[in-house]
């Protein structure tokens, strides 16, 4: 069973550009979550998806955001990257997402690692 | 509002030595997930254990094993005769159930486990 992919693993952008990061979730599960990671802030969740929509929002400008597709994939985008910006962005899926009295796992990606300069 | 916190930043043993990490939570919902996750190199993080708030039992699964304990609000960490596989860094995290929104996962800021040979 093929686990979560995101793509690209590594990039480069530089202040002000955007970014578009990808996110495959394990077959047959309907939730996308997306988080964070640095070494300042550690992991922090940025939001989660389930059938479409989005469930919630952690706190994060308004220059991130997402979207998951028909097929339960998952995009997220940064817009006017801040050298702060960089970091671990790491997408998990599971099958009910978290929240509500059926929290799973949730099986993470190996991340998608964005540098700003 | 939720919280996890890992005190010990760092540990380092020697192989075949038992190490135990700790975790404690702070939440005001009386249902509620507990996880453990293995994060290695690679960045991918690696699912451990979940545990809901109404299962006090402690877990074993191999090396590993798991003592869950409302009254102190920890969910500590032990593995016996550690080999150096399982250098990497562990995460505790916590879902709380209610609240309708999905608020992801609440990650404690890891403790980096160093297994000399």
């Amino acid at each position: 069973k093929a686990g979560v992919t995101q793509t690209p693993r590594y990039l480069i952008k530089t202040r002000g550009q955007q970014v578009t990061l990808s996110c495959s979730p394990i077959s047959g599960h309907r939730s996308v979550s997306w988080y964070q990671q640095t070494p300042g802030q550690g992991l922090q969740f940025l939001f989660e998806y389930f059938s479409e929509t989005q469930r919630n929002k952690g706190n994060f400008p308004g220059r991130f955001s997402g979207r998951q597709f028909s097929n339960s994939r998952s995009e997220m985008n940064v817009s006017t990257l801040e050298l702060g910006d960089s970091a671990l962005y790491l997408c998990a899926s599971s099958l009910y997402g978290t929240g509500g009295y059926s929290t799973g796992e949730l099986f993470f990606g190996e991340g998608s690692r964005l540098t700003v300069l | 509002a939720q919280k996890v916190t890992q005190a010990q930043t760092e540990i380092s043993v020697v192989e075949k030595e038992d190490v135990t990490l700790d975790c404690v939570y702070e939440t005001r919902d009386t249902t509620y997930y507990l996880f453990w996750y293995k994060q290695p190199p690679s960045g991918e993080l690696v699912f451990l254990i979940r545990r809901n708030s109404f299962d006090e039992q402690n877990e074993i699964s191999g090396r590993y094993s798991w003592n869950f304990q409302k009254s102190t609000s920890s969910f500590n960490f032990t593995i016996t005769a550690s080999q150096v596989v399982d250098s990497a860094v562990y995460f505790c995290a916590l879902s709380e159930a209610s609240g309708g929104g999905a608020d992801g996962l609440t990650f404690g800021k890891g403790t980096h486990l160093i297994i000399q040979p």
